[in-house]
């Protein structure tokens, strides 16, 4: 499985945006890129997900490069309850391998 | 239903007990996982059911033992852990098409916590 590389901490201003980014330098053609978040603990969730083309849903949107081999996830507006762990995730079949993740903290 | 319901919350246990963990879905998901998340770490993959069939085992000790009874239930089943077994414990589901190809996300439960002493 391809690897994911991620800054460990981040802090963003509330009502800006958010921007996460993640190397996945070794991806291959049929891996897709998710983006979970975890907060205190509980299970993760899912946040997004993409194969090449830009994605965009009602939490978040993703920009992949060309080459595919790196990602920014991007909340929007951030606010106080983004504050958690975002992990980067490539995924084939059933394998989905997590990486250490970014801190995100969301600053008054 | 759009949840993976994981029970126990919390659960603590002896070296010497058997205890298991459950989690279900109802979302007619037709693959199961089991992960294990230490304190401040990311998750690890520990099996994977595919159709109420084991797909991947990722070398666990054998004191860990799935079950999968049916196509909506995930067991672990737990034998003579040691405290270095400690952590949360997560269950999730994905709609895998057979060809599974991961276009599908997961659903996580919440978790159980597990406490060896």
């Amino acid at each position: 499985d391809a690897k994911t590389t991620q800054p460990p901490s981040m802090d963003c201003a509330e009502g800006r945006a958010a921007n996460l980014p993640c190397n996945h330098s070794t991806i291959s053609g049929n891996e897709y890129v998710y983006w979970y978040r975890q907060i205190h603990s509980q299970g993760p969730q899912y946040i997004i997900h993409g194969l090449k083309n830009n994605e965009t849903n009602e939490m978040a949107s993703l920009i992949i490069t060309e080459d595919r081999k790196s990602s920014t996830l991007i909340l929007p507006h951030a606010t106080l309850r983004d504050t958690a762990v975002y992990y980067c995730i490539v995924r084939v079949v059933f394998r989905g391998t997590f990486g250490t993740g970014t801190r995100l903290t969301i600053i008054p | 239903d759009t949840e993976v319901t994981q029970t126990p919350k919390h659960l603590v246990m002896g070296m010497t007990n058997k205890k298991s963990l459950k989690c279900e879905q109802h979302m007619g998901h037709r693959a199961m996982y089991w992960y294990k998340q230490k304190a401040k770490k990311p998750p690890e993959l520990m099996f994977v059911y595919s159709y109420e069939k084991l797909s991947i085992n990722e070398s666990v000790p054998s004191r860990f033992s799935p079950e999968c009874p049916n196509s909506s239930l995930l067991n672990l089943h737990l034998h003579a852990l040691q405290p270095e077994d400690s952590a949360l414990y997560l269950c999730a589901s994905s709609q895998e098409g057979i060809a599974g190809s991961g276009t599908y996300g997961y659903t996580f439960g919440s978790g159980t916590r597990l406490t060896v002493v």
